[in-house]
């Protein structure tokens, strides 16, 4: 079947505007993360959903940053009042969920541009 | 927290030949997996091959194999046979098998290794 796929590709905005990232998991994975690659800080876990259990959001950098998911299914991203900072590859990836043998699966990710 | 450390920022290998791929880690838990993920250009992680800490085997797939050492808390990636196709980013990561608090499924990752293979 058909892989994680995330929107848009590339994404370019202004300091101060809201984005909006989305993620779309492979189909039947309950468990939904969300990482950011950047050049200075490398890959950090942003975010975790897991089924309808509270989402993780130990590694959100700031309350700027804001995620739900819909339904089990599709995740958005939510960037408000956007920082330089903030430019950065945003990575999707989801699983199956069974925990001892779950291996996560990523999307082709979202470049985030800040002027 | 965990720390995935790979001490080889960048590696190269002429075509058919072998280059192993250096990844250390730091934890003081027993159970967990250990993983190689690829990068290329295009940015989507592909997964190479994973590891289960409670297995002595190394696992290996296709051409590509590892060397875990838990003791050591080393897991080395070896490809052998080297293709153009393999250039790429090789990120070495970490998942707990735990089942509690905040590091429940995420992946702690390493800086990366930047291969490149000359024909």
């Amino acid at each position: 079947g058909a892989g994680v796929s995330q929107s848009p590709s590339n994404k370019v905005t202004e300091k101060g505007k809201d984005v909006e990232l989305r993620c779309d998991p492979i189909s039947g994975h309950t468990a939904l993360y969300w990482y950011r690659q950047s050049l200075g800080q490398g890959l950090e876990f942003l975010i975790y959903f897991q089924g309808n259990s509270a989402p993780d959001k130990s590694g959100l950098p700031s309350d700027r940053f804001s995620a739900e998911r819909t339904g089990g299914s599709v995740s958005t991203l939510t960037i408000q009042r956007t920082q330089q900072e903030d430019s950065a590859v945003y990575l999707c990836a989801s699983s199956l969920g069974g925990f001892r043998t779950d291996t996560q699966y990523f999307g082709p990710g979202t470049r985030l541009t800040v002027l | 927290a965990q720390t995935v450390t790979q001490s080889q920022p960048e590696m190269s290998v002429q075509e058919a030949e072998t280059v192993t791929l250096s990844c250390t880690y730091d934890t003081s838990e027993s159970d967990y997996y250990l993983f190689w993920y690829k990068q290329p250009p295009s940015r989507q992680m592909i997964l190479v091959i994973r590891q289960e800490a409670y297995k002595q085997q190394n696992a290996t797939e296709n051409r590509f194999s590892v060397n875990f050492q838990k003791a050591a808390k080393s897991f080395s990636l070896k490809i052998s046979d080297s293709q153009l196709g393999d250039a790429a980013m090789y990120f070495c990561a970490y998942r707990s098998a735990r089942a509690r608090g905040s590091t429940l499924g995420r992946l702690y990752f390493g800086r990366g290794t930047q291969l490149t293979v000359w024909p």
